[in-house]
């Protein structure tokens, strides 16, 4: 079994680029894919990066992700930070089948 | 559109039990995987379970493993859950999810809530 860790909370200015690690603590980053899902206050979660770095359509280009291993991480990447992208972003991979979060990263928008 | 709706959410003792039912609409229901997953007030997201299309695989976390059945009918579009001995520790939004490259689909959620 493996846990994924990302900050509690970041707080960027609008325009801004904003980074948001995961880290997975045991087991190869690399080896199982890594999601995105976006929750904004009130409602269900929604995906914004699928497969590393895949983006649904009608996400914006300015949301982009990556892995890293030799920090065993995934990003999540926002550019043009604008107040709407205020929300809890989880990232979620897969630990024999299991499917497992991290405990997710507030983002202010100020 | 592509819609799930979840229902049958409630107030119930602990040791009781309760069925969730997810409808689904305007996809091929038998080619996806579903997903039950839930998340506490203030807590962060935690998957619950799977099943595969055809029923054949299920899966489920450590904390429900034993008291929480998924199952489906493909004939009325429609996925379950079945939790017996609920702990207050269960209380919780239960959301449904079409599991796919992601879970790409998600329902608003249903709250369940564990309390004597």
């Amino acid at each position: 079994n493996f846990m994924l860790t990302q900050p509690h909370s970041v707080s960027v200015s609008p325009g801004k680029t904003v980074t948001i690690s995961c880290t997975r603590s045991s087991g190869s980053i690399a080896s199982d894919y890594v999601q995105w899902y976006q929750q904004r206050p009130g409602s269900a979660p929604t995906t914004v990066i699928y497969k590393d770095n895949e983006r649904p359509s009608g996400v914006p280009d300015r949301f982009s992700g990556s892995i890293d291993s030799s920090s065993n991480s995934a990003s999540l990447t926002i550019s043009g930070l604008q107040t709407e992208d205020e929300a809890d972003y989880y990232c979620q991979s897969f630990d024999n089948y299991n499917r497992v979060f991290g405990g997710g990263t507030t983002l202010t928008v100020l | 559109q592509v819609q799930l709706v979840e229902s049958g959410g409630g107030l119930v003792k602990p040791g009781g039990s309760l069925r969730l039912s997810c409808a689904a609409s305007g996809f091929t229901f038998s080619d996806y995987y579903m997903s039950w997953i839930r998340q506490a007030p203030g807590k962060r997201l935690e998957w619950v379970s799977y099943i595969s299309g055809t029923s054949t695989y299920t899966k489920y976390a450590d904390s429900v493993e034993g008291r929480f059945t998924i199952s489906r009918d493909n004939a009325k579009n429609s996925l379950y859950l079945e939790m017996n001995s609920l702990r207050v520790e269960d209380t919780a939004v239960y959301y449904c999810a079409r599991d796919s490259n992601s879970m790409d689909v998600w329902g608003k959620g249903t709250t369940v809530n564990v309390s004597s």
